[in-house]
């Protein structure tokens, strides 16, 4: 399957910092990726859709102010985090929809696991 | 609105059995799409296998199949031969078409153990 790259894999940070995470497609264009955010045995819940060129889509509920993505490219999207708090303690995972087959399957990244002290 | 259901939180399977995981969906869309994946515990989500609501014959990859059955809405998950790597959460996703589904709804997930 698709490769997608996601990182860094965890980060540890102070409350109040910013803290940026990288989607890649390595081997594939994708004009929309995803970002998930999944709790503690839970399922996954859509934060945003992000858009290659033009803004990001955002779920109820997530604040666009507070999640800032940007998708500057066809193999890249990133999601920062500011002013992180320890709420905001989570794993958020991206994912990229391959366009080509016309299955639009997402693959996804391996997830980053924020803990804000 | 979509929704899926996986009814239930754990399973569990020897080692060589076959097993199969449950899910059913609600959509009013005509066109879809349903996916399976695999999350084990390193939190990397696996895609398994799709079935496009629209394909007459079920979705095979390997040892994963899915048993589609549209008129039910249930596109369960059979996994033949299970192996110790096959532990894992397993989940249920459904696309549908036009904007705002694109995106994928999960379902709540099945924890498979398989035991030795």
């Amino acid at each position: 399957g698709a490769v997608v790259s996601q990182h860094p894999s965890r980060v540890i940070c102070k409350s109040g910092t910013s803290v940026k995470i990288e989607c890649r497609s390595l081997d594939f264009q994708a004009t929309t990726m995803f970002w998930y955010r999944q709790f503690p045995k839970q399922s996954l819940m859509l934060m945003a859709t992000s858009n290659e060129g033009s803004k990001a889509t955002y779920e109820q509920g997530v604040e666009k102010d507070k999640f800032l993505i940007n998708h500057a490219s066809l193999t890249l999207s990133t999601l920062t985090v500011t002013s992180a708090h320890p709420e905001d303690s989570s794993f958020y995972i991206c994912s990229a929809r391959e366009d080509s087959s016309g299955k639009n399957i997402q693959y996804f990244g391996a997830g980053t696991r924020l803990s804000v002290l | 609105a979509q929704k899926i259901t996986q009814t239930q939180p754990g399973m569990f399977v020897q080692e060589k059995e076959a097993v199969t995981l449950d899910c059913t969906y609600d959509t009013s869309d005509q066109s879809y799409g349903l996916f399976w994946y695999k999350q084990p515990s390193s939190g990397e989500m696996i895609f398994l296998i799709y079935q496009g609501s629209y394909d007459e014959q079920n979705a095979t990859e390997g040892r994963y199949s899915l048993n589609f059955q549209k008129a039910r809405k249930s596109a369960n998950l059979v996994i033949s031969a299970s192996q110790l790597g096959d532990s894992a959460m397993y989940f249920c996703a459904m696309r549908g078409k036009g904007t705002g589904r694109r995106a994928l709804t999960f379902g709540s997930g099945t924890r498979l153990q398989v035991q030795p």
